[in-house]
């Protein structure tokens, strides 16, 4: 069974702009979370989607936004990067909400 | 808020010794899960522990839950090179859906 995907891998992007990150999740998953992991804060729960359905969103602003898609898919967009947006954005599907999380690589946004 | 503490937050060791790393919080999970990280990598599962008192074992880790499922405890016999990394733990709040509580992390490092 294919693990969590997530693209791309590795981005640079300029204050101001916005970035788009996708993520595939397991296969049958119908969950799927976004995580931010910085050295300071660690990982931090951004938001988590089932069935297309946002249940469940962390304490960032509102420049942070998701989606998911009938096919499980899930997309997560920033706008108006900042530089302290440059982090590991970590994707995790699962069966059910908060069960054992499977994780993706994680895309490097890098924000100069 | 609820939180997860984790200790220490880095470890440097040689190979051979053991070592314990502690994962504390005063609220109640009704489950509680562990992960090791590599560089440039997700999270992969270890363990999910849910009674209180539960003792798991895999290979040479063994995880402990606490009586009152506030606390967790990941104990290393004979580290080796391979375990290096970084090891997070992860609580499902009792009540709550859709969002682990993770820890800030325990960084390991097993020198030949």
């Amino acid at each position: 069974k294919a693990g969590v995907t997530q693209t791309p891998r590795y981005l640079i992007k300029t204050r101001g702009q916005q970035v788009t990150l996708s993520c595939s999740p397991i296969s049958g998953h119908r969950s799927v979370s976004w995580y931010q992991q910085t050295p300071g804060q660690g990982l931090q729960f951004l938001f988590e989607y089932f069935s297309e359905t946002q249940r469940n969103k962390g304490n960032f602003p509102g420049r942070f936004s998701g989606r998911q898609f009938s096919n499980s898919r899930s997309e997560m967009n920033v706008s108006t990067l900042e530089l302290g947006d440059s982090a590991l954005y970590l994707c995790a599907s699962s069966l059910v909400s908060y069960h054992e999380q499977y994780f993706g690589p994680g895309t490097r946004l890098t924000v100069t | 808020t609820q939180l997860l503490e984790q200790s220490p937050q880095f470890l440097s060791i040689q190979e051979g010794e053991n070592l314990t790393v502690y994962c504390n919080s005063s609220s109640v999970f009704s489950s509680l899960q562990w992960y090791r990280q590599e560089p440039g990598e997700g999270p992969v599962l270890l363990v999910t522990v849910v009674t209180g008192g539960e003792v798991k074992k895999l290979k040479r880790l063994t995880f402990q839950f606490g009586d009152a499922r506030k606390d967790s405890s990941l104990h290393i016999t004979a580290a080796q090179p391979g375990d290096t990394g970084l090891y997070l733990c992860a609580g499902a709040p009792l009540g709550n859906t859709g969002k682990l509580i993770f820890g800030q992390g325990t960084t390991l490092q097993v020198k030949p």
